[in-house]
C-alpha cells in the first residue's frame, strides 16, 4: 500500500493556460474523488469515480473543468482556460466502497 | 443536502492535557458515518477517527475519542494527553445515503498545541 499518489505537487500558470493533474489511487480501490480545497476552508466535493464511470460532479465543476478515470486506474483533472479563482488545493481521495476515504497530498495550484 | 458547521476557528491546549473539538451537523440521512480529519502544515488529509451512525458506542482510537450525541446531531472530538505534533487543522465531515464518500466538511478548527 503505498497510499494516493498526485502529481504535480505544485503548478504555477498563467490564466488562460490549461492545467492537468494526476492521481493514482491505492490499487484495487474501485472509488476515485476529486475536492477541492480553497484556503482557511474545507474541501468541498468536485466529482467521483467508481471504476471508469463518473457517476457525480458538483455544480461547482464548470464546463473547463474534465475529469477522465480511463480503464478505472489513475484519474486525471484537466481546467482550461484557466482563472484566478481556480487557485486552490486539488485533493484526491480513493476508497473501496465510499466508507472509508484516504487522501493525497493534492496538488496546489497558483493561476497568476 | 447535508451541513457541518465547527463553531471554534481555533483552539489552544497545553502539552499533556485535553482538548475538544465541537462539530454540529445536520443530514437527512437514516444511515451515515461521521468523521474526523487532521490536516497538518503539510496539508495532507489524515484520518484521526470514524463513527458509524448506527452505532451507539463512541468510537475510540488511542488518545482521540469522539462524543457522538444522534438526537442532538453533535459529533466532538476529544484529544487527551495533547501531543506538540497533534497541532494542525481539524476537519469534522458527514456522508451518507446513496453518496458515500462524498464528504461533507466543516470549516474547520485551528488547534494550537503550548509546550
Amino acid at each position: 500500500d503505498t497510499g494516493v499518489s498526485q502529481n504535480p505537487r505544485h503548478k504555477i500558470t498563467k490564466r488562460g493556460q490549461n492545467v492537468t493533474f494526476r492521481c493514482d489511487p491505492i490499487s484495487e480501490h474501485n472509488r476515485l474523488y476529486w475536492y477541492r480545497q480553497t484556503l482557511g476552508q474545507g474541501p468541498e466535493f468536485l466529482t467521483y469515480f467508481q471504476n471508469e464511470a463518473q457517476l457525480e460532479k458538483s455544480r461547482l465543476l464548470s464546463d473547463r473543468f474534465s475529469a477522465e478515470r480511463p480503464k478505472g486506474s489513475f484519474s486525471t483533472l484537466e481546467i482550461q482556460r484557466t482563472e484566478q479563482g481556480d487557485s486552490a488545493m486539488y485533493l484526491c481521495a480513493s476508497s473501496p466502497s465510499g466508507e472509508k476515504l484516504f487522501f493525497g497530498s493534492g496538488t496546489q495550484l497558483s493561476v497568476l | 443536502a447535508q451541513t457541518v458547521t465547527q463553531s471554534q476557528p481555533e483552539m489552544s491546549v497545553q502539552e499533556a492535557e485535553t482538548v475538544t473539538l465541537s462539530c454540529t451537523y445536520d443530514t437527512s440521512e437514516s444511515d451515515y458515518y461521521l468523521f474526523w480529519y487532521k490536516q497538518p502544515p503539510s496539508r495532507q488529509m489524515i484520518l484521526v477517527i470514524r463513527q458509524e451512525a448506527y452505532k451507539q458506542q463512541n468510537a475510540t482510537e488511542n488518545r482521540f475519542s469522539v462524543n457522538f450525541q444522534k438526537a442532538a446531531k453533535s459529533f466532538s472530538l476529544k484529544i487527551s494527553d495533547s501531543q506538540l505534533g497533534d497541532a494542525a487543522m481539524y476537519f469534522c465531515a458527514v456522508t451518507g445515503g446513496t453518496s458515500y464518500g462524498k464528504l461533507t466538511f466543516g470549516q474547520g478548527t485551528i488547534l494550537t498545541v503550548h509546550p
